[in-house]
């Protein structure tokens, strides 16, 4: 079993529509909790990063559930320019453990 | 401030060739990591470092080697290509306290 675990979608939705993700991971000593973005052919960019009592950034709100060690991202009112794969991340203590998920790839369509 | 650079951007090699990717950041971080990303596959950690002059073994290390004499530079090199490592190589760098990493533009490197 993956230590980090992704769907891989991919996710095919119409503009304005409301998506969730959801991420599940396999360590109770992680950490750090971040979602990143990546467009085709492009390097991972930082998205958000997750704190435990939930945090949103316009239409992008992030939670943890420690309990259950999933992360979940949800885009609001999404745009064409959303369409990208989105990388969830987890961190231990150590510099060395930083687990990336084979992403979830969303398509916005017109 | 150009962030985290890596040079070259493409590379074919033939089997048996080697070749450094170089990776500079700007952003004084300590830590530097190398990954390759293949299709259908993660991000692996390949080889990484915690400060200048220190390196360690990540995910997939075989075959590869690294260095790093200054603090803004962390060296990829292949002595002996051969065709699975066919890759995209992202170089990327954080900070000691943040957990955020920031990401090079990537290599693709094709070996035949």
């Amino acid at each position: 079993r993956k230590e980090v675990e992704q769907d891989p979608g991919p996710f095919n939705v119409p503009e304005g529509a409301t998506v969730a993700f959801n991420c599940t991971y396999s360590n109770s000593a992680s950490q750090s909790f971040f979602w990143y973005r990546q467009d085709c052919r492009k390097e991972p960019k930082l998205l958000m990063s997750v704190y435990s009592s939930g945090n949103e950034d316009g239409r992008f709100t992030a939670q943890l559930n420690r309990a259950s060690q999933y992360i979940s991202l949800l885009i609001r009112d999404s745009k064409l320019s959303d369409s990208a794969t989105y990388l969830c991340v987890v961190k231990h203590s150590s510099a060395s453990k930083i687990i990336f998920g084979s992403g979830t790839r969303l398509s916005i369509r017109p | 401030n150009a962030g985290v650079t890596q040079t070259p951007k493409f590379r074919v090699l033939k089997t048996g060739q080697s070749m450094t990717l170089l990776c500079a950041q700007d952003m004084n971080h300590e830590y530097m990591y190398w990954y390759r990303q293949d299709p259908g596959m993660g991000l692996r950690l390949i080889h990484y470092s915690v400060g200048e002059g220190t390196t360690a073994k990540g995910e997939v290390p075989d075959g590869y080697n690294v260095s790093r004499l200054k603090k803004q530079n962390f060296l990829l090199g292949l002595e002996s290509a051969a065709p699975s490592q066919t890759s995209v190589y992202f170089c990327a760098s954080s900070s000691l306290l943040a957990g955020e990493q920031y990401f090079g533009p990537g290599t693709r490197l094709t070996v035949t």
